[in-house]
C-alpha cells in the first residue's frame, strides 16, 4: 500500500524557517518524481515543486524561488521541502504528491499525504 | 508560464443532471511528440487531500466511476459528470503537467442544486 506522511509543520515567525519531511512506503521511491503542493485555508490548490526521481532535475513556482528548495534522499525514501525567509502568505497546508508515471518529471499526481500545516505568524 | 483558467467557479447541478466544468490553458499543452494532452483532473472534498480523477486529459484513473469523463485537446478541456451523485459534492481542479511549473486552475465547487 502507497503511504506518504508528511511532518514538520509548525507555527514560525515571519521570515523563520522550517523544513518540512515527506516519509514514504509502498513504492519504488527512486524511480518517481515527487511534488508539493500547497493549500491555505479556504483557497485552492498551489503547486509549490517538483523533484525529478534522480533528483537532478527541480522546479519551483516563482512564489517560492530562491526561497524554497525542494530535495530528496533515495536511500531513505523520503522527499523534504526546506523552506526560507518564510511570508504570512505562505501560511498553508502542505501537501506532498507521488508522479503516476515512473521515470518521467512530466506526469499527474496519483498518491497523496493528508498534509502538514504551516502558519507564518508572529 | 501556462496559466489554467476554469470556468465557472461554481456550479449547482440536480441530482441525476450533467455537470459539466471547463478548463482553458494559456498555451498549448498538447505534446507533438506522443499526441499526449499534459492535463489532470482532481477532485477534492473538504478536509482531504485531492484525488486524482483523470489523466492525459481523458485517460479515467483505476476505479474512478464511469459517469466522469474528460474530454479536449489542445488549449480548452472539459470534465463532465454524466449523472451527479451526491458523493461528488466536491471543488474540482484541473492540472497542467507539460511545462516544468505544474500550474492548477483555480477551482470549481460543485453543489447540488
Amino acid at each position: 500500500e502507497v503511504q506518504l506522511l508528511e511532518s514538520g509543520g509548525d507555527l514560525v515567525q515571519p521570515g523563520g524557517s522550517l523544513r518540512l519531511s515527506c516519509t514514504t512506503s509502498g513504492f519504488n521511491f527512486r524511480t518517481y518524481a515527487m511534488s508539493w503542493v500547497r493549500q491555505a485555508a479556504g483557497k485552492g490548490l498551489q503547486w509549490v515543486s517538483t523533484i525529478s526521481a534522480s533528483g537532478g532535475n527541480t522546479h519551483s513556482a516563482d512564489s517560492v524561488k530562491g526561497r524554497f528548495t525542494i530535495s530528496r534522499d533515495n536511500s531513505r525514501n523520503t522527499l523534504f521541502l526546506q523552506m526560507k525567509t518564510l511570508r504570512a502568505e505562505d501560511t498553508a497546508i502542505y501537501f506532498c504528491a507521488k508522479a503516476r508515471v515512473p521515470v518521467e518529471y512530466s506526469s499527474s499526481s496519483d498518491y497523496w499525504g493528508q498534509g502538514t500545516l504551516v502558519i507564518v505568524s508572529s | 508560464d501556462i496559466v489554467m483558467t476554469q470556468s465557472p467557479d461554481s456550479l449547482a447541478v440536480s441530482l441525476g443532471e450533467r455537470a459539466t466544468i471547463n478548463c482553458k490553458s494559456s498555451q498549448s499543452i498538447l505534446y507533438r511528440s506522443d499526441n499526449k494532452n499534459y492535463l489532470a483532473w482532481y477532485q477534492q472534498k473538504p478536509g482531504q487531500p485531492p484525488k486524482l480523477l483523470i489523466y492525459w486529459a481523458s485517460t479515467r484513473e483505476s476505479g474512478v466511476p464511469d459517469r466522469f469523463s474528460g474530454s479536449g485537446s489542445g488549449t480548452d478541456f472539459t470534465l463532465t459528470i454524466s449523472s451527479l451523485q451526491a458523493e461528488d459534492v466536491a471543488i474540482y481542479y484541473c492540472q497542467q503537467y507539460y511545462g516544468d511549473l505544474h500550474t492548477f486552475g483555480q477551482g470549481t465547487n460543485l453543489e447540488i442544486k
